[in-house]
């Protein structure tokens, strides 16, 4: 069954570095999202994509975060200037139908 | 008034047991309701989805959504020690965007 995959499985990097996190979605589904939970916290959206452009953004998702839909497979999230309260574990969805959302494993990342 | 309200738990049940999770939301746009399951340290998992109110089915689960009261409910039936794990619900206005409760934490007794 096709899952969604998700690289690095963990990131750690110092406070104001940029960090690139991957995600491969299933290969038919046309709408991506990004949510992170911060640990013992809930799901929060961050952004949602569809037909190459940003369908909605969460007001966490400010001028430090962008996504790239690089190539026909990828779908990247970039922080710019990580800060210490990006710590979190980020999750790529994707879906065939809007309501549909299959989550990635995840890429925990550290700042420090 | 939190969008999406949750009661975290955990919530102990024998084996066997009818399990009733639910969530309430002020939002009276949402129409798009869904039910995660998540194990400890991986991602959430789509277990159901309803569009709009009323009933759906699947094995032993059993979504309600009830849009007049803001409630939404996830049954469990016969529960079994596997189906130990934090439930999300979440839901959606037909915008893109989906809004998440903080989970239930489920424990089901062997």
């Amino acid at each position: 069954e096709p899952e969604v995959t998700q690289t690095p499985s963990h990131q750690v990097t110092q406070m104001g570095q940029e960090v690139i996190l991957r995600c491969v979605p299933i290969s038919n589904h046309l709408y991506f999202y990004w949510y992170r939970q911060i640990l013992g916290q809930k799901v929060e959206f961050l952004v949602s994509f569809y037909n190459n452009e940003i369908s909605e953004k969460s007001e966490i998702f400010d001028d430090q975060f962008s996504v790239e839909r690089p190539d026909g497979s990828n779908f990247t999230l970039k922080i710019r200037s990580t800060k210490l309260e990006d710590s979190a574990m980020y999750f790529c969805a994707s879906g065939r139908e809007e309501y549909e959302q299959y989550f990635g494993p995840g890429t925990r990342l550290t700042v420090t | 008034q939190k969008e999406v309200e949750q009661d975290p738990g955990p919530l102990s049940v024998p084996e066997g047991a009818i399990v009733s999770l639910n969530c309430t939301y002020s939002n009276s746009a949402f129409q798009y309701f869904m039910w995660y399951r998540q194990y400890s340290r991986k991602g959430p998992e789509l277990l159901m989805y309803t569009y709009s109110s009323g009933n759906k089915e699947d094995g032993r689960f059993t979504a309600q959504v009830d849009k007049s009261s803001k409630y939404i409910s996830l049954f469990i039936r016969d529960s079994q020690p596997s189906d130990s794990a934090t439930y999300l619900c979440a839901m959606g206005s037909g915008t893109y965007k989906y809004i998440f409760g903080t989970g239930t934490r489920l424990k089901v007794l062997a």
